[in-house]
């Protein structure tokens, strides 16, 4: 099993611009979770998805969108990048939301300029 | 709204058991207390986790007090791998769903 694999690992994107971020899972986890991290501070919660078709705002969901539309990918998308959107981007899955350990991807590291 | 409380930073010495507390004064009986751990330029991973009683695993010990209004992560011997940010999570029963961070404590350990 590869776990959670994030796409791209860094990219540069100019201020105005869009871009996906693909994350992909392979254990059959219906919760997806969408994080960012600041240099220096903790994960805030963007977006998060209990299932297919099914999506629901974090902590800081403003200038993000996502989809669920299979099990596997859950998509973040940047639209109009800014650079208070520079940031590292996690994507994590779990099967059981209560006891069930949360699997983390490596990271995308994201400049805006 | 992490419902957490962690001491901002923690050393320790190497080879040396480490217990690093974490109070969450607001606990219902159906939260589940979770620890992640996360090492530097790398994302978080799972530490542990539990409801009532103490869990062991081969990483950490959880010890939950009696009232579960606080619990403790215990490292048994720290090594210089162990140096990261620790983070205390409730699971609860109104929000399974959503897992929200807290700042968490940093651990330096000493050689």
């Amino acid at each position: 099993n590869a776990g959670v694999t994030q796409t791209p690992k860094f990219r540069i994107l100019k201020i105005g611009q869009s871009m996906t971020l693909q994350c992909t899972q392979d254990m059959n986890h219906n919760y997806m979770y969408w994080y960012r991290q600041d240099p220096g501070m903790g994960l805030k919660l963007i977006y998060y998805s209990v299932g297919a078709g099914i999506t629901d705002k974090g902590e800081v969901p403003n200038g993000y969108n996502v989809s669920r539309s299979t099990t596997e990918d859950f998509p973040l998308r940047l639209e109009l990048a800014a650079p208070s959107q520079t940031s590292v981007y996690f994507c994590a899955s779990r099967f059981d939301p209560r006891g069930g350990e949360l699997f983390f991807g490596e990271g995308s590291r994201l400049t805006v300029l | 709204d992490a419902k957490t409380t962690q001491p901002n930073s923690m050393e320790s010495n190497e080879e040396e058991p480490v217990h690093l507390p974490c109070n969450h004064s607001t606990i219902s009986g159906t939260d589940y207390i979770h620890w992640y751990r996360q090492l530097p330029s790398q994302g978080p991973e799972y530490v542990i986790h539990g409801l009532t009683s103490n869990v062991n695993n081969r990483m950490a010990s959880l010890a939950i007090a009696e009232d579960r209004k606080s619990s403790t992560l215990i490292l048994h011997r720290a090594t210089l791998r162990d140096a990261a940010v620790y983070y205390c999570i409730l699971a609860m029963k109104t929000s399974y769903d959503k897992v929200i961070f807290g700042p968490g404590t940093s651990l330096s350990v000493i050689p």
